[in-house]
């Protein structure tokens, strides 16, 4: 049973715009969720993250928001850039340093110019 | 700063040889572990470490093992593979604020 779940397997959208990559989990217990980046032929990078005694975190372009309610996560890409281009995948573990996280299937955005 | 190293890069093995891949990190992390990429699945944990001497396993354990005998080094061996062990592999190891740092994969094809 995935736990983490990512149903969008892919988005596109115009150089400038919103992206907005979503993400929902089942397990009640996972109380950190990261998102990360991946290049092809290149490892994951980590992108942001946020603990669940927030709902909105912020980096630059990158702001990811948390529902706990709903048990869903996005990240928010302003504006998209032809470089953003790339698979994401979105984690979640319990604990903020336990190293041992479960990744959703991940989703290829693609920033068209 | 190398950062993880994995080595090779790309393998091809028949059914039933065995390997080892190489994963090596110099952060000083106590932390490291291996993910294996499937089409559709995302990342799957495979074996982790939290330190040298320690060694636990993940969701999909079966068909690899681990050990650790410095705080540099993770190798991941397969003892007889699989057709079904055609992945690509990530080593990684813990950095603060539980950020996972990857290596760049092995991409490995099992005939």
């Amino acid at each position: 049973d995935q736990q983490v779940k990512q149903n969008s397997p892919s988005l596109s959208v115009q150089e400038g715009r919103i992206s907005i990559l979503n993400c929902d989990y089942t397990n009640s217990m996972f109380d950190y969720f990261l998102w990360y980046k991946k290049y092809p032929a290149e490892g994951p990078t980590f992108l942001i993250s946020i603990s669940s005694i927030k709902d909105k975190n912020e980096d630059g372009r990158f702001t990811v928001f948390l529902n706990k309610s709903a048990k869903h996560l996005s990240l928010h890409i302003v504006p998209s850039q032809p470089g953003d281009s790339a698979v994401y995948f979105c984690a979640a573990s319990v604990g903020s340093n336990t190293g041992k996280l479960i990744f959703g299937q991940g989703t290829t955005l693609q920033v068209k110019p | 700063n190398a950062g993880v190293t994995q080595t090779p890069k790309f393998q091809v093995l028949k059914t039933g040889q065995s390997m080892t891949l190489q994963c090596a990190q110099d952060m000083n992390h106590e932390y490291m572990s291996w993910y294996r990429q499937d089409p559709g699945m995302g990342l799957r944990l495979i074996h982790y470490s939290v330190g040298a001497g320690i060694t636990d396993q993940g969701e999909v354990p079966n068909g690899y093992n681990v050990s650790r005998s410095t705080t540099e080094d993770f190798p991941l061996r397969l003892l007889s593979a699989a057709p079904s062990q055609t992945s690509v592999y990530f080593c990684a190891s813990l950095g603060r604020d539980g950020k996972l740092f990857f290596g760049s994969g092995t991409q490995l094809s099992v005939l």
